[in-house]
């Protein structure tokens, strides 16, 4: 099954402040997906990412909070633009995953703002 | 969009006990998944069924996809299986996505 390597893994970070997160996966996929997930909540899915074109957003989710970048098959960043302490969650990517079945998620970058 | 209700919301077990928990969902699905996630936030693929049974030791997973639930058996609960429990559908129709469920807490006490 596909392996994707996420970093930071978690990060303290002042407000008013961005920060990138990267997501390396070790065989070629078409699409990337980002969620976030705030404290005690459940997953909610921020964009879908191809190589090539636009990230499209999910309702609530804007590009110039939340960029995107998709350079090619096996690579993805998500910023974090002007955070607040409303961002602090965890924030996954996800592939579809044809050898394990469905979708797999990256371990999480747990993001602090303070 | 599409519905999807977990229950019980939370489980306190003592080690030993078994536990089914429900995942209702309110549309056709071509994909369910449970995952374990678990205290460092990690999660853990358990099953993919978007119909029918499988099994992987403790661990069970029924889904009747024509009256939109599935069921998640856990048999003789370690402290281990401690963590939040999600389901989640991609939609028959519609764009590729997940959507969560809102999850189970389950606390299995030694």
């Amino acid at each position: 099954s596909a392996v994707i390597s996420q970093k930071p893994s978690r990060d303290i970070c002042q407000r008013g402040t961005s920060l990138t997160i990267q997501c390396q996966v070790d065989s070629q996929v078409t699409m990337m997906f980002w969620y976030r997930q705030q404290p005690g909540q459940s997953l909610t899915l921020i964009a879908t990412a191809n190589q090539g074109s636009e990230a499209t957003y999910e309702s609530g989710f804007v590009i110039d909070k939340f960029p995107i970048s998709r350079p090619n098959l096996t690579f993805s960043t998500l910023t974090v633009s002007n955070m607040s302490p409303e961002d602090s969650s965890i924030y996954l990517c996800s592939v579809e995953d044809w050898a394990a079945d469905g979708y797999t998620f990256g371990s999480g970058t747990r993001l602090t703002v303070v | 969009g599409i519905q999807v209700e977990q229950s019980p919301p939370d489980l306190i077990l003592q080690e030993g006990a078994n536990s089914t928990l429900r995942c209702n969902f309110s549309d056709s699905v071509n994909n369910l998944q449970w995952f374990h996630q678990n205290p460092w936030g990690q999660l853990i693929n358990l099953f993919y069924i978007p119909s029918g049974t499988k099994q992987n030791g403790r661990l069970s997973a029924t889904t009747v996809a024509t009256e939109r639930y599935s069921l998640l058996y856990i048999s003789s609960s370690q402290t281990t299986d401690s963590g939040v429990y999600f389901c989640a559908v991609e939609r028959a129709q519609g764009a590729q996505k997940l959507v969560f469920g809102q999850g189970t807490r389950l606390t299995i006490n030694p």
